[in-house]
Order: structure tokens, then sequence, then C-alpha cells
């Protein structure tokens, strides 16, 4: 079975610091990997995604990931955190063997103070 | 505008009583899913469906049934057996291919007193 590790809970940054969110998973297979976003009041929204090519991934409001596959890893980084980004952040995998099915992670909740 | 919806968005209930959950797509997508979100736990999977007429247990679904008569539509039941029902209930589709991104709705968050 496929499990997802967030290790980070919470992270409380100030605006302008950089950001960089821990994602590993458990498969070893091929992966197709997820970030999502869930902004206070909102429903999940997808950040970015990894499914071939490119290992660097950028999404949308200057959010990116890499996956290292030798680690097992699929972090999220931004350089210069806004107020804005205040929300949870849910890492997600869906292996080979999966079908359509993702698993998630636990979630990291991110404060930027002003 | 497509999307999917979730009504209501706040529910209340009394233990020992069953309580359906409303979910409906219009992006065509074949399959949809239930999860369940409690703080610190991420999301986990209570039911998913890949056609209509056809569902699956997730991680969770003891306590919980669904039904697909109908490509939009995946309501949810939490019922009595639930031990734990207060939580908040997401509903998601995707496309059958791929990598399977899928897309949420803005949740139903219940509270069994």
């Amino acid at each position: 079975a496929q499990s997802v590790s967030q290790h980070n809970h919470h992270v409380i940054l100030s605006e302008a610091a950089s950001l960089e969110l821990g994602c590993n998973y458990s498969y070893g297979g091929t992966v197709n990997l997820f970030w999502y976003v869930q902004y206070p009041g909102q429903h999940l929204q997808l950040l970015l995604k990894y499914f071939s090519g490119d290992p660097l991934v950028k999404g949308i409001k200057g959010f990116e990931a890499e996956f290292i596959k030798s680690k097992f890893s699929f972090n999220l980084r931004k350089p210069s955190v806004q107020w804005s980004d205040t929300a949870e952040y849910f890492c997600a995998v869906n292996g080979d063997n999966a079908g359509n099915m993702l698993t998630f992670g636990g979630g990291t909740r991110l404060m930027v103070k002003p | 505008d497509g999307g999917i919806t979730q009504s209501p968005k706040y529910l209340f209930r009394k233990e020992g009583q069953n309580v359906t959950l409303s979910c409906e797509q219009n992006l065509n997508h074949d399959a949809m899913y239930w999860y369940r979100q409690d703080p610190g736990q991420g999301l986990r999977l209570i039911y998913y469906s890949q056609i209509v007429n056809d569902f699956q247990k997730g991680d969770i679904a003891e306590g919980y049934s669904v039904s697909r008569e109908k490509k939009e539509s995946f309501p949810l039941t939490v019922t009595s057996a639930q031990k734990n029902p207060t939580a908040f209930y997401l509903c998601a589709s995707s496309w059958d291919n791929p990598p399977y991104e899928q897309y949420f709705g803005p949740g139903t968050r219940l509270t069994v007193t």
C-alpha cells in the first residue's frame, strides 16, 4: 500500500521568507504526484502535478516542486511567500498499481505573518 | 460553469439519524470519490465509483453507504452505525485516465450531536 508523509504539520513564516514543504512517499514504482492547496474557506485546488518529463514542475502562484525519485520525494517550494499563501497544503501520490486512486498526506498548515 | 457542487455546506444532525450528503458534477468525469477530512489526518477515502451503478469501498467505508445511479451524481449517506461522524466531507471527480488529477467540491461540514 502507498503512503505519503508530510513531516511539517505546522509552519509559520514571515512574508518574503522562502518556503519548502516536505513530501515523501513509499511506493517504488511509477508515480504521478500532486500538490493541492486549501485556502481558508475555499475548496481544495491543484497547485501543480508531476506526470512525466522534467522533474522540476512549476505551478500556479509561483510554486514549484521537484521530484527526486531516488529520495521518493516531491518537495514544494516558493522563493518568497506572501500573506495570501496562508493555507493548508496536501501532497498526494498515484502509483501505477493504484488505478485512479490518490493517497494523500496529512497536510501542512502554513501561516504567513504580514 | 463546470464544477462540483456539494450541498448543504453545513449540516447538523442528532445521533442515531442517517443523513445524506449531495454531490453533483457537470465535468463529464467518469470517476467520483468521497473523502473525509479530519485535522492532521489529511484526506481519507470513504468510497469511490468509476462507472455508473458500480462503486468500491475505500479505506474507511464502515458506517457509510453510496449510490451511483447517474454519472453526474454520487450521494453519500452517513448512517447511525458510523461511530464518529462529525467531520468535513469532500467529494471529488476525475477522468479515468492518467494522471488522474482530482477536482474537488467545496465540502460539507457535518456535525452530529
